[in-house]
């Protein structure tokens, strides 16, 4: 069956420190991932898309990296701060009858602590 | 108004009831969502329409209607609704509805059925 892990329900840092959250696959064939951050009671918010033949991508203090072999994507925030408390969604992206379909994982809980 | 706007964010309801959820996009996509999201499950699609066509409908029961009067407008008409039913109901649009697109959330409606 498909399935689409990510690493633990919640994970706490320490502030300054470098949050790594894993994204695990199975029986898919994502062209793309996309990571999303959602804070309580919002909805989900856009922060990176990495294509299928990239092996990472940066946008500021964020990276991702995606390994088709292993099907698993990590996602990295360095330099963590409290405001970076919130959950992230990882999502896969596949055409389906030529159109987006995306399937989301449950998201990783991340706390900050300063 | 900016973004992906739902109306209402607060909606209490009896099984007997019929209601509407409304979503409006302001950014001049081509694609538009509806997704539910529950305690501790993932965020999961129910309906899919691009250029106003229904392109995908994910198993949902029939007492969910969709409804899609123009590509910026979207609606979830509710009827009869089971206590189960009580969740988050995001609407996202996308550009074009393909592959590789950013999906642009709601804030959300958040349902409770009594």
């Amino acid at each position: 069956s498909q399935k689409i892990e990510q690493n633990s329900e919640a994970l706490n840092i320490q502030e300054g420190k470098t949050a790594t959250l894993t994204c695990n696959y199975t029986n898919y064939s994502p062209a793309y991932l996309q990571w999303y951050r959602q804070d309580p009671g919002r909805g989900p918010v856009f922060l990176l898309l990495i294509r299928e033949n990239e092996k990472e991508k940066r946008k500021e203090r964020l990276k991702v990296t995606f390994d088709t072999t292993l099907k698993q994507s990590l996602f990295h925030i360095t330099a963590s701060q409290p405001a970076d408390s919130a959950t992230y969604l990882c999502a896969l992206d596949m055409n389906s009858g030529g159109y987006q379909k995306v399937t989301f994982g449950i998201g990783t809980k991340l706390q900050v602590i300063p | 108004e900016t973004g992906v706007t739902q109306t209402p964010r607060h909606l209490v309801m009896g099984m007997t009831n019929k209601k509407s959820l409304k979503c409006e996009q302001h950014l001049g996509h081509n694609a538009m969502y509806w997704y539910k999201q529950s305690a501790k499950k993932p965020l999961e699609l129910m309906f899919v329409y691009n250029f106003k066509e229904q392109t995908e409908n994910n198993s949902v029961p029939s007492r969910f209607s969709p409804e899609c009067p123009n590509s910026s407008h979207l609606f979830l008409h509710l009827h009869t609704l089971q206590p189960e039913d009580s969740a988050l109901y995001l609407c996202a649009s996308s550009q074009e509805g393909l592959a590789a697109d950013t999906q642009y959330f709601g804030p959300g409606t958040r349902l409770t059925v009594l």
